[in-house]
């Protein structure tokens, strides 16, 4: 069963409103990935958490906060979001950390609108 | 540089016909991982094939196949006798250990099936 589930669906938030993105996998996945993806381009990564560690951040702005609480459980936090930031957010999950044998395997997304 | 490029930015069939998807790729990692992923309206990513770099055999799988040269560097996706649920944008991407393995994913290819 390849599944990793997001929620909520659709968040629409002002800027100065804290939220978070939450994704669930019960795959037994050690990694799992956030990522942000604009409309009509392909999804940039955000970050990687392995083993439960961060283990990658691609320089993404401190008014996003990831947290993951166990090994199934990914959270993004949001606060004082910009309009530029509303997006579909992916979540990703993979066996292992991240190496050329492993699938990343998608959550549906979250579409975030800022207002 | 773009790793991985796909030059068909929309193509758009009548059902039942054939579409070919291009995929063409850069690196100089020797091990390195090639992927497509369907993504319909609902915004899943949904995996579709990986492939490694030391096996060239092609893949079927029903109505999907998938061409590998290391020649050309390409990995070409073809859809036999389309049907409007293959309506979707369809990303190639590249996994390699210069980058610490995260996807690169090309522009993405939107098809659109018409009845």
């Amino acid at each position: 069963d390849t599944e990793v589930t997001q929620t909520p669906k659709h968040l629409v938030m002002g800027m100065t409103n804290k939220k978070s993105l939450k994704c669930e996998q019960h795959m037994g996945h050690r990694a799992m990935y956030w990522y942000k993806q604009k409309a009509k381009k392909p999804p940039e990564l955000m970050f990687v958490y392995s083993y439960e560690k961060l283990s990658i951040n691609e320089s993404v702005p401190s008014r996003f906060s990831p947290e993951c609480p166990n090994s199934s459980l990914l959270n993004l936090h949001l606060h004082a979001l910009q309009p530029e930031d509303s997006a579909l957010y992916l979540c990703a999950s993979s066996q292992d950390k991240p190496s050329s044998t492993d699938t990343q395997y998608f959550g549906p997304g979250t579409r975030l609108t800022v207002l | 540089a773009q790793k991985v490029t796909q030059a068909q930015t929309e193509i758009s069939v009548v059902e039942k016909e054939d579409v070919t998807l291009d995929c063409v790729y850069e690196t100089r990692d020797t091990t390195y991982y090639l992927f497509w992923y369907k993504q319909p309206p609902s915004g899943e990513l949904v995996f579709l094939i990986r492939r490694n770099s030391f096996d060239e055999q092609n893949e079927i799988s029903g109505r999907y196949s998938w061409n590998f040269q290391k020649s050309t560097s390409s990995f070409n996706f073809t859809i036999t006798a389309s049907q409007v649920v293959d309506s979707a944008v369809y990303f190639c991407a590249l996994s390699e250990a210069q980058l610490d393995y995260k996807l690169s994913f090309g522009a993405g290819t939107t098809v659109t099936v018409r009845a």
